[in-house]
């Protein structure tokens, strides 16, 4: 039974380019959630999305960041014109509606911008 | 918001002494509370959680409290080891099935051989 997954694991940008960052839930898992963790700091809550819709985005940057969970594949946190504040530890998590709001973590996508 | 607080922000113990890590939130809707454990480099895991109709829950060498009505959560780990080594996170929530995490700030716990 495949964790979430999530690709690349590695990710390196220049200033000004795009980031294209990919989350698989957990079979049967329909919530998806990203976090944002800055070097040596807690993590933060971006944004929160079931099927086709973002059902929460408070924690999300307003300009340059969207997220999408299309009805089919992967969702996908997208960071347009990068910067060096961009750079961070980015976890996707999921979780079913029947399990309390059990949130499991994939391994995270460490974002790098020169 | 909610806003959660997490003591200490380092802890150092030896090995088969005890640690506890405390926590306090801020939204008295809040009603999930988890634990992650995250090493160097790693996910965060979830060790543990508890939910707000319950004070108590133990597993194994872990276990956490929760005092709604002092709107604080504990962390308690008995009998530690060097794999217990790591960053602690507290994080609370609302909603019965679904609803972001709102984390505290981290633990680094070293246990001393």
């Amino acid at each position: 039974n495949a964790g979430v997954m999530q690709n690349p694991r590695h990710l390196v940008r220049r200033r000004g380019q795009e980031a294209r960052l990919r989350c698989s839930p957990m079979k049967g898992h329909s919530h998806v959630y990203w976090y944002r963790q800055l070097p040596e700091e807690g993590l933060k809550f971006m944004v929160y999305l079931q099927k086709e819709n973002i059902i929460d985005e408070s924690g999300m940057p307003k300009e340059r960041f969207s997220a999408e969970f299309p009805k089919e594949g992967p969702s996908i946190l997208r960071i347009q014109q990068v910067v060096r504040g961009d750079s961070a530890a980015y976890f996707c998590a999921s979780s079913n509606p029947g399990d309390y709001n059990e949130q499991f973590f994939g391994p995270g996508t460490r974002l790098t911008v020169l | 918001g909610e806003n959660v607080e997490q003591h200490p922000s380092t802890l150092s113990v030896q090995e088969g002494d005890s640690a506890v890590i405390k926590c306090t939130y801020s939204d008295s809707a809040s009603n999930y509370f988890p634990w992650y454990k995250q090493e160097l480099g790693k996910r965060p895991q979830l060790i543990i959680d508890i939910r707000s109709n319950v004070g108590e829950k133990k597993d194994q060498r872990i276990a956490v409290t929760l005092n709604k009505t002092a709107k604080h959560f504990s962390l308690h780990i008995t009998e530690t080891q060097p794999e217990d080594s790591a960053v602690y996170f507290c994080a609370a929530s609302k909603g019965t099935s679904y609803g972001k995490l709102t984390f505290g700030q981290g633990t680094i716990l070293t246990v001393h051989p």
